[in-house]
């Protein structure tokens, strides 16, 4: 079975400052993706950004973006310029490609919860 | 579109005493999926649907859970026999593909006292 270990239960990051969120997962398959999502206070979870295990290049959207190490199963997130926004509950997740066992579910590390002060 | 909608979002309820919680997942959305969170911890997956079919059950769900999706519309997630251990943030999301992105909805608190 897959596992995702986030070994930052809390961070804080000054407005405007970058912060990197630390993920690794444990799987013996070769395809798979990865995800972060964002779970503001009395929110639902929203997707950040996605990762597909065969590509190399790391993703991005708009200030976010990952540091994909497949051989060493670390996945990050890099927020730049963080807003007072950022706030929230950040979660890692993965999931077994199409045909992988248990490819229907998301295995959430236990996130970390990221304060941005002003 | 107004998203994935879970009603109710908070539920108190007595030991023992049944609940029964409502997704209804965005329009023609035809994956369901229902997920369990723990305070402290990340959400753990429950069970599966692709339209009317539950075609995955994780081994969480206990004979005292059972879900439904008729028509393969709205889903419900029913627990029998309330224990203090069910106390959790129960968790719909549905997708369009099943390797597509899933969204959440805001989720249904339960308090079991």
């Amino acid at each position: 079975a897959q596992t995702v270990t986030q070994s930052q239960p809390e961070m804080s990051v000054q407005e405007a400052e970058t912060v990197t969120l630390s993920c690794t997962y444990d799987t013996s398959e070769s395809d798979y993706y990865l995800f972060w999502y964002k779970q503001p206070p009395s929110r639902q979870m929203i997707l950040v950004i996605r990762q597909e295990a065969y590509k190399q290049q790391n993703a991005t959207e708009n200030r976010f973006s990952v540091n994909f190490q497949k051989a060493a199963k670390s996945f990050s997130l890099k927020i730049s310029d963080s807003q007072l926004g950022d706030a929230a509950m950040y979660f890692c997740a993965y999931r077994s490609a199409p045909g992988g066992a248990g490819s229907y579910q998301l295995t959430f590390g236990k996130g970390t919860k990221l304060s941005v002060i002003p | 579109d107004t998203g994935v909608s879970q009603d109710p979002r908070h539920k108190i309820t007595k030991r023992g005493q049944n609940v029964t919680f409502r997704c209804d997942p965005i329009s023609e959305h035809n994956r369901l999926y229902w997920y369990r969170q723990t305070l402290g911890q990340g959400p753990e997956f429950l069970t599966y649907f692709q339209n009317e079919a539950q075609l995955e059950k994780s081994r969480l769900l206990s004979d005292r859970f059972s879900a439904e999706r008729p028509k393969g519309s709205f889903s419900t997630l029913e627990i029998q026999h309330t224990e203090q251990g069910d106390s959790a943030m129960y968790l719909c999301a549905s997708s369009p593909g099943t390797w597509t992105e899933a969204f959440f909805g805001q989720g249904t608190r339960l308090t079991v006292v």
